[in-house]
């Protein structure tokens, strides 16, 4: 049973270029998060969603980015025009669902360079 | 604003000792608590967790222990061995009631060295 997967693992990209960043759950779950870790910080929530709705996403930046859990295939993390500043791990979780106290199992995150 | 935090931000031990990392959160409405372990490169890894109507929780080698009089968690490993070197973070998730029983609050993170 694979876990989260996460794709590319590390990406680099120049300021104003667009960044995805892509999410497998784990078979069966229908739960994804999407968290930002800067350096030697937690994890910061950004966005929950489940297959084709956005439940919460409060964490994420007005201006720039967007993400998206389609009925068919990964979740996707969007960032246009990158600048420096968002140059950090970005993880993504997955659970199966949302009620009694479900454990979010993380992939290896993405980490992201903007040069 | 609520925040999750930890006390101290590196921990060195002996192989073979105790460790115990601490956690301080400030949403008294918080009914879920859970410690990650992160490896370098890696995603956090859950360890243990425990409901706010429990005060201690054991698991293979880790004990969490909850005091809500004063908002503290606490992680207890025995017998560290250098493969449990690692960033522990404490995280916490808020009540159903309160609508976020799903958005986890991690704090900072303790750096964990075990020493051969």
């Amino acid at each position: 049973n694979a876990g989260v997967m996460q794709n590319p693992r590390h990406l680099v990209r120049r300021r104003g270029q667009e960044a995805r960043l892509r999410c497998s759950p784990m078979k069966g779950h229908s739960h994804v998060y999407w968290y930002r870790q800067l350096p030697e910080e937690g994890l910061k929530f950004m966005v929950y969603l489940q297959k084709e709705n956005i439940i919460d996403e409060s964490g994420m930046p007005k201006e720039r980015f967007s993400a998206e859990f389609p009925k068919e295939g990964p979740s996707i993390l969007r960032i246009q025009q990158v600048v420096r500043g968002d140059s950090a791990a970005y993880f993504c979780a997955s659970s199966p669902l949302l009620e009694g106290h479900n454990e979010q199992f993380f992939g290896p995150g993405t980490r992201l360079t903007v040069l | 604003g609520e925040s999750v935090g930890l006390h101290l931000p590196t921990l060195s031990v002996q192989e073979g000792d105790n460790s115990i990392i601490n956690c301080a959160y400030s949403n008294s409405a918080s009914d879920y608590f859970i410690w990650y372990k992160q490896e370098s490169g890696k995603g956090p890894q859950f360890i243990i967790d425990i409901r706010s109507n429990m005060d201690k929780r054991q698991g293979q080698r880790v004990t969490v222990l909850l005091n809500k009089t004063v908002k503290h968690l606490s992680l207890q490993i025995a017998a560290t061995q250098p493969g449990d070197s690692a960033v522990y973070f404490c995280a916490e998730r808020g009540s159903r009631s309160g609508g976020s029983n799903y958005k986890l609050t991690f704090g900072k993170g303790t750096l964990l060295t075990v020493n051969p």
